[in-house]
């Protein structure tokens, strides 16, 4: 069963740092792309960043560029996002997911207040 | 970057057909970008029902199905059902360096 388990959520004041971490099973991490999705509070869905395979190639839309850093550790099947510089509009449900398979965590949630 | 543009809401009856589609303010929409269309029922986590314009899931209910119409992805349901009631998102990939979300539509089935 391909389970992806998110953790590293929580609250964190402007300007501050994060770092989330997606855990992955069932599947042969090491082999495929992955993304990271967010979902600010009755919001819709907003791509966040992905990374090849190997962690060679890293995309990110300019709402989060220079701001976050995706990586991946494929000896330990995990997935991370470091945020640094927080916004009150990062404030989201954070999800790693590989689309194409419709492989999708359940979220960390992150709120960006003071 | 691109904006992509969905209905914000469509209702259909039970049984019935309805269209949900994805327009980039890039130009149209072809099979290079990839369409994504994903269902997010309240609560829950987004699925993906569709890829790479029409490709279906095992899990995808054959009444839904994808394709290109007039420069824009569609999402085609034929006999809705209750069930079906949810969040749709589209999602377009611009020459695999940067993705963007639809707005979503919110499909009512009533």
């Amino acid at each position: 069963e391909v389970q992806l388990l998110e953790s590293g959520g929580g609250l964190v004041q402007p300007g501050g740092s994060l770092r989330l971490s997606c855990v992955a099973s069932g599947f042969t991490f090491s082999g495929y792309s992955m993304t990271w999705v967010r979902q600010a509070p009755g919001k819709g869905l907003e791509w966040v960043s992905t990374i090849t395979d190997d962690g060679g190639t890293t995309y990110y839309p300019d709402s989060v560029k220079g701001r976050f850093a995706i990586s991946r550790d494929n000896s330990k099947n995990t997935l991370y996002l470091q945020m640094n510089s927080l916004r009150a509009e990062d404030t989201a449900m954070y999800f790693c997911a590989k689309l194409r398979d419709d492989f999708w965590g359940q979220g960390t949630l992150v709120t960006v207040s003071s | 970057q691109a904006v992509v543009t969905q209905e914000p809401s469509l209702t259909v009856s039970p049984g019935g057909t309805v269209t949900l589609t994805c327009d980039s303010s890039t130009g149209a929409v072809t099979s290079g970008h990839s369409p994504y269309w994903f269902q997010q029922k309240p609560g829950q986590a987004p699925r993906t029902l569709i890829y790479d314009t029409t490709k279906k899931h095992s899990w995808t209910p054959a009444r839904f199905s994808g394709s290109l119409l007039g420069g824009k992805a569609a999402l085609i349901l034929s006999g809705a059902r209750p069930e079906d009631e949810a969040d749709y998102y589209c999602l377009l990939s611009y020459s695999g360096v940067f993705w963007v979300f639809g707005g979503g539509t919110k499909l009512t089935v009533l």
